[in-house]
């Protein structure tokens, strides 16, 4: 099973700066097959990029995803106030993992 | 327009089982490529993948929830159902059922989710 590693935990920032957000793979993974989606409290995950790098319809261009391998990048150029979320990786190359996550929370 | 709803119970006790549906409209369960996953996540904690069923009935279980869980479909129905024995209350989560392989067949993100339906175990 490969086992996804997210990091930080928590990120604190401003409106207006960037966001990096870290996917590490334990292994591996196959395709870029990799994910990342968004989730807002009491509202379901909400898909951002896939295949490492491939925005999703209707997803701002603020958002790109890069990396390949077994270490990925979620940025966020600019955060907007809607930005401030938990932010997960998902790999879909091998079954399917998600990571741990990250909170983006309002410095 | 895409769409999924989960139904079931919203208090199980512990040793039950537990059976979901997933009602979809929008898509067809018979198209090529396509699947329908369940995830759930316990509150204040990360998404797990549960289970996963294609158009062609080939099913996909989380080794670690393997034993535990059998996933369905009923095409007619544009139903999946997915069954977990002996339920504990660390199983304690909001279940969620999300589509695959709409945005191009072979794809294997979920690009469309349900609500989400919380289930407690509890005595």
């Amino acid at each position: 099973e490969i086992v996804l590693t997210q990091s930080p935990g928590t990120l604190s920032l401003s409106p207006g700066e960037r966001a990096t957000l870290s996917c590490r793979a334990s292994q591996s993974v196959s395709s870029s097959y990799l994910a990342w989606y968004q989730q807002k409290p009491g509202q379901a995950p909400r898909l951002l990029i896939y295949g490492a790098s491939s925005r999703a319809t209707g997803i701002p261009d603020r958002f790109s995803g890069s990396g390949s391998g077994t270490d990925f990048t979620l940025t966020i150029s600019r955060l907007e106030p809607e930005d401030f979320a938990v932010y997960y990786c998902q790999q879909y190359g091998s079954l399917w993992t998600f990571g741990q996550g990250t909170k983006v929370e309002i410095k | 327009q895409i769409t999924l709803k989960e139904s079931g119970p919203t208090l199980v006790k512990p040793t039950q089982t537990l059976t979901l549906t997933c009602t979809f409209s929008g898509f067809s369960l018979s198209t090529s490529g396509v699947g329908v996953g369940w995830i759930r996540q316990p509150p204040g904690k990360a998404l797990e993948w549960l289970a996963l069923i294609y158009w062609d009935d080939d099913k996909r279980y989380s080794p670690s929830l393997k034993s535990r869980l059998t996933i369905t479909k009923d095409t007619s129905k544009n139903q999946v159902v997915l069954t977990m024995t002996n339920m504990d209350p660390v199983d304690t989560a909001t279940y969620y059922c999300a589509l695959t392989g709409i945005a191009a067949a072979g794809t294997r993100f979920f690009d469309y989710w349900g609500q989400g339906t919380l289930v407690t175990v509890s005595s």
